[in-house]
């Protein structure tokens, strides 16, 4: 099932300008998790928040974590046109038995113009 | 230089025709994962490993198989392809633990069941 639901679903912005994507999940977590993919590539990650922590920084990204509400916001301060791509928040969770699922939400498709 | 392959990148084939994809990994990850990605649907796992021999079933594991006879390798086997399963699908390896490590994905591999 889908955990992790991405908000807007697509967002256009101007080169300097700051993008702030949010995230919303439904059960209690052990992380979270922003990936990055650009056009029809594989994923990369961004930055892990643990569901202890309330905030965290990479360079010019900034990720917030809200148990409480069970969301999470990534900024992308300065953006370029670089920044172009698609954004995907994932939740962890170890559950029964060992097992360990990441579940992906649909994405947020940054376009950044020049 | 650490990375997830995937073979074949792309690749046409008839309904009913059994076809492999092929997925190893260089970080001697413990987990390993299939998705597949569909327009509006995000990424869905279809199946995961947590280790050797230890497989499980995702969220859309109907009409696929795996095996994980070796730590590097998690083929994903269509055993009765249908037109349905065209799609994206990523391969995806990470390491468990407390400090769970991100996943790292696959450039993709693009399927077109006709």
């Amino acid at each position: 099932s889908q955990q992790g639901e991405e908000d807007p679903q697509a967002l256009s912005i101007q080169e300097g300008e700051n993008a702030t994507m949010n995230c919303s999940y439904k059960t209690s977590i052990n992380n979270l998790q922003w990936y990055r993919q650009n056009s029809g590539r594989g994923l990369v990650h961004l930055i892990l928040i643990r569901s202890n922590e309330r905030e965290k920084h990479s360079g010019r990204l900034r990720v917030t974590l809200d148990t409480s509400k069970k969301s999470s916001s990534l900024l992308i301060t300065a953006s370029r046109a670089a920044d172009t791509a698609s954004y995907f928040c994932a939740t962890d969770k170890y559950s029964g038995a060992g097992s360990y699922q990441l579940t992906f939400g649909k994405g947020t498709k940054l376009s950044v113009i020049p | 230089e650490a990375q997830v392959t995937q073979n074949p990148r792309y690749l046409i084939t008839v309904t009913g025709k059994k076809l492999t994809v092929t997925c190893s990994q260089n970080m001697n990850h413990e987990y390993m994962s299939w998705y597949r990605q569909d327009p509006g649907l995000g990424l869905r796992q279809i199946y995961y490993s947590m280790n050797v021999e230890v497989t499980d079933k995702g969220d859309v594991p109907e009409g696929y198989k795996v095996s994980r006879k070796e730590k590097r390798n998690f083929p994903l086997i269509l055993e009765s392809p249908s037109p349905n399963q065209t799609s994206l699908y990523f391969c995806a390896s990470c390491q468990l633990g407390y400090s769970n490590q991100p996943q790292h994905f696959g450039d993709g591999t693009r399927l077109s069941i006709l």
